[in-house]
């Protein structure tokens, strides 16, 4: 199974709002509302920041919200901040045997 | 908080085998699955594989079936990720995870990960 599609950057100025796409399939997105995100800053480990589509685990900011449409889910950060400059990473729910499924990860610049 | 505690880094010649653990400090080690995330240099995450600590049922992601075995030891809390054989395509950062046992459940916890580098 293919890594789900997500653009490799995207940029945006303190305060605005960007959105990172994450394409999957019938097989895996279309299918489950298991998608979750990751954020991961250089040199660190990932830390999960959504779950579920839209959920946000506890002390994860609530300027990171979630969605899907159908074969595509979303992460929007609203009032993007310097400290949000990182990769993002989706990851989709495919079946038993493939648990997890990740996107290719979006590096977000904070210009 | 769950602590997943991995050994730092590796360097290994081809050839070699090799065993990187991941111990966690935190408490009901056997309510978990645990599960190993690939990362290679410059790039992305990648699933590997994904044990259950209550009855060691595993999953392979179809990369990596057969190239690697990973295994649990309940009377430590330790996960482990073992290569028989290595490659320096093997080079990489291996990050360790913890999930709930519910299907669908995301990682909540990660490992600091460990570094392994494969060079003759």
């Amino acid at each position: 199974q293919s890594a789900l599609t997500q653009p490799r950057s995207v940029s945006g100025s303190p305060g605005q709002s960007v959105t990172i796409p994450c394409t999957g399939t019938s097989s895996d997105i279309g299918s489950y509302n298991f998608v979750s995100w990751y954020q991961q800053h250089p040199g660190k480990a990932p830390k999960l920041i959504i779950y579920a589509v839209n959920t946000r685990p506890s002390g994860v900011p609530d300027r990171f919200s979630g969605s899907k449409s159908g074969n595509t889910a979303s992460l929007t950060i609203s009032g993007l901040q310097a400290e949000d400059e990182a990769d993002y990473y989706c990851c989709s729910y495919a079946g038993t045997y493939t648990p997890y499924l990740f996107g290719i990860g979006t590096t977000v610049t904070v210009l | 908080e769950a602590q997943l505690v991995q050994s730092r880094v590796e360097v290994k010649k081809p050839g070699e085998s090799l065993r990187i653990s991941c111990k966690d400090s935190g408490y009901s080690f056997s309510n978990y699955w645990f599960g190993w995330v690939r990362q290679m240099p410059g790039k992305g995450l990648e699933w590997m594989a994904l044990i259950s600590a209550a009855n060691s049922d595993t999953r392979y992601s179809p990369s990596f079936r057969g190239r690697v075995t990973m295994s649990v030891d309940t009377s430590t809390s330790t996960a482990y990720l073992q290569w028989n054989s290595l490659e320096a395509s093997d080079t990489a950062m291996y990050f360790c995870a913890r999930r709930p046992s519910v299907t669908g459940s995301p990682f909540e916890s990660w490992g600091q990960g460990t570094l392994v580098t494969v060079s003759s």
